[in-house]
């Protein structure tokens, strides 16, 4: 139980392009999801959290602007990286939690692997 | 402010040595503890968690952890690994709306 699916694996794609990443929970509903990214050989780091039907909390230094998060519903989150630069290449994660007790575990994805040339 | 330090960034053991992969946390009330195991190019797996009750927490794929509170530690322990133990390993603190994880220890496994 307590699947996470994200989607897709690993893009490539142009300098300028917007990508969007899916995350859906798959056998439970998830009220909250997470938004990581993992710079190499670092820790994850946490962009912002969302709830479902309510606007994303961003971490200090994320640009809201620039990684746009919708929580349209229990199962599906998804994190639109808009115009993206070299910069933003990297290893995005999204995390789901189960219920809303504070001492639920975040299940994982699988990660989406951001190449832009 | 929570945190947690994971002193080992990489570790290499003889497949059938016991393992043990230490984690120093600090939280200002009762933690909510986590071992999650990351393999190449993949997202995080949940390995076990401790949330309250017993301090020696089992978890999956014949993974342990204790718990102790004078030390601030939460060490995770496996008494024989496998060669498909390799894999980073995650220790986090927190709860539903905040978590922090470690740096991570990179574990190598030998024949």
């Amino acid at each position: 139980g307590a699947v996470v699916s994200q989607h897709p694996s690993r893009v490539i794609c142009k300098s300028g392009t917007s990508v969007k990443i899916e995350c859906r929970s798959l056998d439970f509903q998830a009220t909250t999801m997470f938004w990581y990214r993992q710079f190499p050989k670092q820790s994850l780091m946490l962009m912002a959290t969302s709830n479902e039907g309510s606007k994303a909390t961003y971490e200090q230094g994320v640009e809201k602007d620039k990684f746009l998060i919708n929580h349209a519903s229990l199962t599906l989150s998804t994190l639109t990286v808009t115009s993206a630069h070299p910069e933003d290449s990297s290893f995005y994660i999204c995390s789901a939690a189960q219920g809303t007790s504070s001492n639920q575990p975040q299940h994982f994805g699988d990660g989406t692997r951001l190449s832009i040339l | 402010a929570q945190s947690v330090t994971q002193p080992d960034i990489h570790i290499t053991v003889s497949e059938g040595a016991s393992l043990e992969l230490r984690c120093n946390y600090s939280y200002g009330a009762t933690p909510y503890l986590f071992w999650y195991v990351q393999s190449p190019g993949q997202g995080l797996q949940l390995l076990l968690k401790y949330f309250s009750g017993d301090t020696l927490v089992q978890g999956i794929k014949g993974f342990e952890a204790e718990f102790k509170r004078s030390q601030s530690s939460f060490n995770l322990r496996k008494p024989s690994v496998h060669w498909s133990d390799a894999a980073e390993y995650f220790c986090a603190v927190g709860g539903y709306q905040k978590v922090t994880f470690g740096t991570g220890t990179k574990l190598q496994v030998i024949p």
